[in-house]
């Protein structure tokens, strides 16, 4: 079975310009969270949905950063205008929530952006 | 708020060395708790959890065991391998104020195993 799906692997772009970042979660999950890894800040939760509805985005940093999830198959991450402080690893994960706890997530390998 | 606290690295040790990763939490309430690994350019897996006090999760030679009095789930493994080598996070997972389940990770410890 695939796995979670993101896309593009490696992003450099430039300060002001536009960046999305897509993900496909595994078939039949309902949940799809949004991350960021840094060093200096580690793991952050950005976003989250549940029936493709957003549930929680308190861990947008701002409003550049904007979040969809137009179907069950598909979402974006989208930061305009990208700033170089923005530079991270973005963490795609999805779960199948059928009871509480099960805490089991299931990541993509990442999207890294640099932002010059 | 609900937190984490693990053991800073990095760590490196030996091939078949024992391995302790010290993992502390913080929660209003009754978590699940969750070792996940992530080993080099790859996104994180989880590697073993638990769900109440005393139980003990394990896989692949890995065990930590729920500590309800003392706040931990340390990772423990007997004798490790250079495979081994990834970065370890801690998690805990409770429902949020939105209704929902919420995993808040650690910092992550990135473990080094030398031949």
């Amino acid at each position: 079975d695939a796995g979670v799906i993101q896309s593009p692997r490696h992003e450099v772009t430039e300060m002001g310009q536009e960046v999305t970042l897509r993900c496909k979660p595994i078939s039949g999950h309902n949940s799809l969270f949004w991350y960021r890894q840094t060093m200096m800040r580690g793991l952050e939760l950005l976003i989250y949905f549940n029936n493709n509805v957003p549930i929680d985005d308190s861990g947008m940093p701002e409003d550049r950063f904007s979040a969809k999830m137009p179907n069950a198959s598909f979402s974006t991450l989208k930061i305009q205008p990208s700033e170089p402080r923005d530079s991270a690893v973005y963490f795609c994960a999805s779960s199948l929530r059928t009871r509480p706890n099960t805490g089991e997530l299931f990541f993509g390998e990442g999207s890294r952006l640099t932002v010059l | 708020g609900n937190s984490v606290t693990q053991m800073e690295g990095p760590v490196t040790l030996s091939e078949e060395a024992f391995l302790t990763i010290n993992c502390t939490y913080t929660a209003t309430g009754y978590p699940s708790l969750f070792w996940y690994v992530q080993y080099p350019g790859e996104g994180l897996q989880l590697l073993l959890k638990a769900t109440k006090a005393d139980d003990k999760g394990s896989n692949k030679g890995f065990e930590a065991t729920y500590r309800k009095e003392t706040t931990s789930f340390h990772l423990e493994k007997g004798s490790v391998q250079v495979s081994d080598s990834a970065v370890y996070f801690c998690a805990l997972s409770l429902i949020s104020n939105f209704g929902n389940e919420k995993l808040t990770f650690g910092t992550g410890t990135r473990l080094t195993i030398i031949p």
